[in-house]
């Protein structure tokens, strides 16, 4: 079936580095934009960044620009995320998710994301 | 990018109906039919139940709809069930550097 499997959480030292995987099954994965979102304990849901299905066009939140790297490899049905220059607000848990969209004169516009992972869980702290 | 806003919690009891709304801007909800809702129950990954402001996925109960007007969006729950306490989200597309945003949220509460 349609799964999205995420690993790669742990705790880290502020200024410390995480990378975060996400392994896709049950589809062609290299058809689809794929998402990185994060909620932090007890709010709400923040999107941070998504690639498109070639890899060739990615956004960010302002907050991670600079300091997050979203990519994936289609030969490992698999996205990543790149954390650097972790900060205590980065304290959450990740979820990876599948992006649909249109194409509407060449330019691509998200309308949902239809699979989540179960999550993973980065905290930042000394 | 700023948020969209949705009340931070509503309730209803079994068998009722409630309304939660998402307000945008012209920029996001106001201006494209790309708006989404999410359920989450505590715990638990998030799950889409609307798409392009009313468009249920497959498996969602039909008792889940969607709608806008102007720069508000809506998620009507009709026949209130236990099952349906949960955290719901909308999100939009916008037309900024940043192409998603989400709400902050609405706890509902089955009485």
């Amino acid at each position: 079936q349609v799964q999205l499997v995420e690993s790669g959480g742990g705790l880290v030292k502020p200024g410390g580095s995480l990378r975060l995987s996400c392994a896709a099954s049950g589809f062609t994965f290299s058809d689809y934009y794929m998402s990185w979102i994060r909620q932090a304990p007890g709010r709400g849901l923040e999107w941070v960044s998504y690639i498109s299905s070639s890899g060739s066009t990615i956004y960010y939140t302002d907050s991670v620009k600079g300091r997050f790297t979203i990519s994936r490899d289609s030969a490992k049905n698999s996205l990543y995320l790149q954390m650097n220059s972790l900060r205590a607000e980065d304290t959450a848990v990740y979820y990876c998710a599948r992006v649909r969209g249109t194409v509407t004169n060449h330019y691509y516009y998200y309308y949902a994301m239809d699979v989540w992972g179960q999550g993973t869980t980065v905290t930042v702290s000394s | 990018q700023s948020a969209l806003t949705q009340p931070a919690s509503v309730s209803g009891s079994p068998g009722q109906s409630i309304t939660i709304s998402c307000s945008g801007t012209s920029s996001d909800v106001g201006d494209y039919n790309y708006v989404s809702w999410y359920q989450q129950h505590p715990g638990k990954a998030p799950k889409l139940m609307i798409y392009e402001v009313s468009n249920r996925p497959s498996g969602v109960s039909n008792r889940f709809s969607g709608s806008k007007s102007g720069n508000t969006a809506s998620l009507t729950i009709s026949g209130l069930q236990a099952e349906d306490e949960a955290d719901y989200y909308c999100s939009s597309y916008t037309r900024s550097s940043t192409p998603v945003v989400f709400g902050g949220g609405t706890k509902l509460t089955v009485l």
